[in-house]
């Protein structure tokens, strides 16, 4: 079974222009998130789908980011315009939650390292 | 609010050696799960472990060891006889429990480095 996976691995773009990150979640994975690890900072939650729809999008730091995840499978997260407080390792994870069960684990992509000059 | 701390940010051992990354965490719910995630050089993140809140024994998996204490605050990681390929960035992480609502987003500490040396 293949693992979450992330597009691209790296990407460097310069000050006010149009990045988007893509995520393909673990096939029958209802819940995707997205987290984002700035250099030396923890790891933080931005948001979480459930299916297509955003659950919480609580994390998000502002609204040049927008998030999207078609028809419940792929998402994914534009940063427009981008600044250089953008810079860091963004990580998608996904989970699914099996009847009666009361926990979960949720399995991370390798991240998309952005780099904004 | 959850909080998660690793005060270590950088551990250094000689091969063979044992090793605990510490982690205390900060929560007001009363039932909650706590995680351990290994990061490679390679950068994705590997599940470890997943402990409740309920259950306090201490678990062991191999040459990986978990001590969960309630009373303290801590679930603390060791490894016993280190490899070289125990080197990666290992992470705590803490979050409510399921239960049907929410987001149940994890909670990370900083992470701890781990380089075990040959």
């Amino acid at each position: 079974e293949a693992g979450v996976t992330q597009f691209p691995s790296h990407s460097v773009i310069e000050k006010g222009q149009t990045v988007t990150l893509r995520c393909d979640p673990i096939s029958g994975h209802d819940n995707l998130y997205w987290y984002r690890r700035v250099m030396g900072k923890e790891i933080k939650f931005l948001l979480h789908f459930v299916k297509e729809s955003k659950q919480d999008e609580s994390g998000m730091p502002n609204n040049r980011f927008l998030a999207e995840r078609t028809g419940g499978t792929y998402s994914t997260l534009k940063v427009q315009p981008a600044e250089l407080e953008d810079s860091g390792v963004y990580f998608c994870a996904s989970s699914q939650v099996l009847a009666g069960a009361s926990s979960y684990e949720q399995y991370f992509g390798p991240g998309t390292r952005l780099t904004v000059t | 609010a959850q909080k998660v701390t690793q005060a270590q940010t950088e551990i250094s051992v000689v091969e063979k050696e044992d090793v605990t990354l510490d982690c205390v965490y900060e929560t007001r719910d009363t039932t909650y799960y706590l995680f351990w995630y290994k990061q490679p050089p390679s950068g994705e993140l590997v599940f470890l472990i997943r402990r409740n809140s309920f259950d306090e024994q201490n678990e062991i998996s191999g040459r990986y060891s978990w001590n969960f204490q309630k009373s303290t605050s801590s679930f603390n990681f060791t490894i016993t006889a280190s490899q070289v390929v125990d080197s990666a960035v290992y992470f705590c992480a803490l979050s409510e429990a399921w239960s049907g609502a929410g987001s149940y987003q994890l909670t990370f500490g900083k992470g701890t480095k781990l380089s075990v040396i040959p």
